[in-house]
């Protein structure tokens, strides 16, 4: 079985400040790792991925995450947010086909939202 | 149309009709997802299709039925549902169903009264 804990539910910032949203997993095999982030009234859209290589991924709009094996983690940063980035955001694992069903799931979401 | 598109994007009806949720893949993907999501709680995955076969059935009640008669179409049926069925629903699709990352559609609200 697999889980994911988004450890902030409400992350309020203001502009130009640095941010970081938690995510912690567990999982019995390895795993593919992600960020989706929801703007209001639209589907979520996929930010950044991990699945091998660089443990160290970016997005293009800023954000950044790291896989973390032996803390099990992949928390989400970015040096300086713009109003344009409040929004929910939901971390996300995925296992293999064969142990799994290739099924995602996803942690609760954090909303961040950023204030003037 | 490119990606994923949802219709209608609102939907209200009484508890006794029958409705149905279309959505549309354009981006040659080979597996699509119904989620729900409610206000306050997690995503909740629905039903799995990959190659129009049902490969993931999430305890869902009867009252929602799937339906994929291609991989680029997938319908929510609904009837005799009930208030607490109000959410808004997600369609999604991905090239393969292992490890890769999922494209979601604009969602359908639903309302039940």
């Amino acid at each position: 079985a697999q889980s994911v804990t988004q450890l902030d539910s409400q992350v309020p910032v203001f502009e130009e400040a640095p941010v970081e949203l938690r995510c912690n997993y567990s999982s019995s095999v390895s795993v593919y790792l992600f960020w989706y982030v929801q703007y209001p009234n639209q589907g979520l859209q996929l930010l950044l991925k991990y699945l091998s290589g660089s443990t160290l991924v970016e997005s293009i709009n800023g954000f950044e995450a790291e896989f973390n094996k032996s803390q099990t983690s992949f928390h989400l940063r970015k040096p300086s947010v713009h109003i344009s980035d409040t929004a929910e955001y939901f971390c996300a694992v995925t296992g293999p086909y064969n142990t799994n069903a290739g099924k995602s799931t996803f942690g609760d979401g954090t909303t961040l939202t950023v204030k003037p | 149309e490119t990606g994923v598109t949802q219709t209608p994007r609102h939907l209200v009806m009484g508890m006794t009709n029958k409705k149905s949720l279309k959505c549309e893949q354009h981006l040659g993907h080979n597996a699509m997802y119904w989620y729900k999501q409610s206000a306050k709680k997690p995503l909740e995955l629905m039903f799995v299709y990959s190659l129009e076969e049902r490969v993931e059935n999430n305890s869902v009640p009867s009252r929602f039925s799937p339906e994929c008669p291609n991989s680029s179409h997938l319908f929510l049926h609904l009837h005799t549902l009930q208030p607490e069925d109000s959410a808004l629903y997600l369609c999604a699709s991905s090239q393969e169903l292992d490890g890769y990352e999922q494209y979601f559609g604009p969602g359908t609200r639903l309302t039940v009264t």
